[in-house]
């Protein structure tokens, strides 16, 4: 079965500066997806970045990028210039062969002014 | 265009009355899902509609908790005899999948039901 590993439950950052985010997963599956979602307050999920598994190279997405070593089952976020509106949970999810995603237990970031 | 919307977005019930959630996803997705989120259970997957296939009921806690998806568009969740335990934010979720490529299998969340049962 495959797991997914948040092993940060909080963490906080000062306002312009950078932050990684660490997700950890197990699979025996060779072929699957990766995503990393931002919860806010709001309760809404928002897709902040995904990757493939069968590309090397990192996904980029403005101040969000992800730091994938496929052999460790790594997969991070880091977010650069951190601004006050990324204070959210963030949700590591694996995507497999079977369709459904699996998350980890989530992150709490906090951006402090 | 609309996202995936929920209906009713809170609801308070009694232990023991039946509950039914709405989902509408989003027009042309072809895949729905959906999730639990609770305080000591974190997300968890209940269960997954792809098109015309029968669904994938492996993450539905119990035989109380059933789900139907009427004309490939609109999905119902229904917990009968409702418990504490049900006490939580149910996400529903869709996505394109089978048409190839990274984006047919990002999944698009609505704003969650939250559920409070009494």
């Amino acid at each position: 079965a495959q797991t997914v590993t948040q092993s940060q439950p909080e963490m906080s950052v000062q306002e312009a500066e950078t932050v990684t985010l660490s997700c950890t997963y197990d699979t025996s599956e060779s072929n699957y997806y990766l995503f990393w979602y931002k919860q806010p307050p709001s309760r809404q999920m928002i897709l902040v970045i995904r990757q493939e598994a069968y590309k090397q190279q990192n996904a980029t997405e403005n101040r969000f990028s992800v730091n994938f070593q496929k052999a460790a089952k790594s997969f991070s976020l880091k977010i650069s210039d951190s601004q006050l509106g990324d204070t959210a949970m963030y949700f590591c999810a694996f995507r497999g062969s079977q369709g459904n995603l699996i998350f980890g237990k989530g992150t709490k970031l906090s951006v402090k002014p | 265009g609309a996202g995936v919307s929920q209906s009713p977005s809170n609801k308070v019930t009694e232990k023991g009355k039946d509950v039914e959630l709405r989902c509408d996803p989003i027009s042309g997705h072809t895949a729905l899902y959906w999730y639990r989120q609770s305080l000591g259970q974190g997300l968890e997957f209940l269960i997954y509609f792809q098109g015309n296939s029968a669904p994938d009921k492996s993450g539905l806690p119990s035989d109380r908790f059933s789900a139907e998806r009427t004309g490939g568009s609109v999905s119902t969740l229904t917990i009968q005899r409702t418990q504490q335990e049900d006490s939580a934010v149910y996400l529903c979720a869709s996505s394109l999948v089978g048409t190839g490529g990274l984006s047919s299998y990002e999944q698009y969340f609505g704003p969650g039901t939250r559920l409070t049962v009494t």
